[in-house]
């Protein structure tokens, strides 16, 4: 078995300001990926990352960016944080393949002041 | 785009009553369905899959059948219990050979004792 972590569990910030979200995996596996879950719309790829040093922008990729520093840790950054984009953001990881299924970690809770 | 629709958002039942959440897909091929199930607090977690037409999942007393004619993975389960209560998403996979997932919009199912 494996876990994702996410820190933090709760990030509160201003409007305008630039925030930082980590996650990081112990299952090995080569494919993480960001959503975002806002009530009602379930939840919406941001970036995802095949394997380290790649990165694949997903449906709702702007306003943000992402690093994947290393195999097992997969940032997002909130370029410009909005009142309008206060939701909770999932991490997950999975291996490759459209059969794969994704582990997902326990999600940062974003407010915007 | 492929996409995911789940007619409820919501569902309340009370225990032993028998659940249905229903869940439409559009796209091309054979794309693996999934349903997901988040508890609160909890990223979502994998309750099963399919991958060829009717093809039937199951874990835990609910279950679904793939149905390439109606398009559809519709979750049943004959008896809920209070501890079913959580938010089931359904979702399906990209088929260009990643492990990405396109979520529908998921159904809030409480089950009062």
């Amino acid at each position: 078995g494996g876990i994702i972590t996410q820190t933090p569990k709760f990030l509160i910030g201003q409007e305008g300001q630039k925030l930082t979200l980590k996650c990081q995996q112990n299952f090995n596996h080569d494919t993480m990926y960001w959503y975002r879950q806002d009530s009602g719309k379930g939840l919406r790829l941001i970036y995802y990352s095949i394997t380290e040093n790649d990165l694949q922008k997903g449906d709702l990729s702007e306003g943000y960016d992402a690093s994947r520093e290393k195999k097992s840790s997969f940032s997002l950054t909130v370029t410009s944080a909005q009142k309008n984009e206060m939701a909770v953001f999932l991490c997950a990881s999975s291996t490759w393949g459209n059969y794969a299924e994704q582990f997902f970690g326990p999600g940062t809770r974003l407010t915007v002041l | 785009g492929d996409s995911v629709t789940q007619t409820e958002g919501q569902v309340a039942l009370s225990e032993e009553d028998f659940l249905t959440i229903h869940c439409n897909y559009s796209a091309s091929g054979y794309p693996t369905l999934f349903w997901y199930v988040q508890y609160p607090g909890e990223g979502p977690q994998l309750l099963f899959r399919a991958s060829r037409d009717k093809e039937k999942g199951s874990s835990r007393g609910f279950e679904a059948t793939y149905d390439k004619g109606t398009t559809s993975f519709h979750l049943r389960k004959a008896s809920v219990q209070e501890s079913d209560s959580a938010v089931y998403y359904c979702a399906l996979s990209d088929q260009g050979g990643s492990a990405k997932l396109i979520f529908g919009e998921g159904t809030k199912l409480t089950v009062s004792s």
